[in-house]
């Protein structure tokens, strides 16, 4: 199947800190690309949606100055968590879809935490 | 909101049983997805059944979909301690943007006991 490409997998920041998680799909091209965010036993919610070349669409109640996306090209899309705090801490996942597929694709996470 | 709700929440099972894990959703679909995760791993897609399908089956899985009760059902076969995950069934919506979302249920946490 596809390959997304998530990392870094683990991250440790100090509060007030900026953190970027990247996201690539390595062998289709990721028209759409999703961040979620999931917190522990729990579902994933979705944060943002992105398609290549445009700004993303955050979902209610997600601060899109907080979570900054960019989805640049075809292959890539970065997140990046600004000026986080300890509440920021969760587990980040991405997930793309190239266009006309239905199957999503999704990266191994990242473990966010700010002490 | 979430779209689908799984349960049992948790399923605890011997090694060599069927786990069956259900999911209701509310509205209608095009389809209806079943994803894998691994503790503290991204997920992995397992099985798609589309609307106009009662039943699927792949490998050890099979998936059944009664679209008037608006529920799945995802069964695992002769269970091994490796099939240990939480399962997501998950259905499309429409995302702020108007593009499609998946929305994903609460999940089931299975556990296969060697």
């Amino acid at each position: 199947g596809a390959v997304v490409s998530q990392h870094p997998s683990r991250v440790i920041c100090k509060s007030g800190t900026s953190v970027k998680i990247e996201c690539r799909s390595l062998d289709f091209q990721a028209t759409t690309m999703f961040w979620y965010r999931q917190f522990p036993k729990q579902s994933l919610m979705l944060m943002a949606t992105s398609n290549e070349g445009s700004k993303a669409t955050y979902e209610q109640g997600v601060e899109k100055d907080k979570f900054l996306i960019n989805h640049a090209s075809l292959t890539l899309s970065t997140l990046t968590v600004t000026s986080a705090h300890p509440e920021d801490s969760s587990f980040y996942i991405c997930s793309a879809r190239d266009q006309g597929y239905t199957e999503a694709f999704f990266g191994q996470g990242t473990r966010l935490t700010v002490v | 909101s979430q779209q689908g709700e799984e349960d049992p929440q948790a399923l605890s099972i011997q090694e060599g049983e069927n786990a069956t894990m259900n999911c209701s959703y509310k509205t209608s679909i095009n389809n209806l997805q079943w994803y894998r995760q691994n503790s503290g791993r991204g997920l992995v897609h397992l099985i798609l059944i589309r609307s106009n399908e009662r039943e699927k089956h792949s490998g050890r899985l099979r998936v059944t979909l009664d679209t008037s009760k608006k529920s799945s059902s995802l069964l695992i076969t002769a269970s091994r301690a490796a099939d240990t995950a939480s399962y997501f069934c998950a259905t499309d919506a429409l995302a702020q943007g108007g593009s499609e979302k998946l929305v994903f249920g609460k999940g089931t946490k299975l556990t296969v006991n060697p």
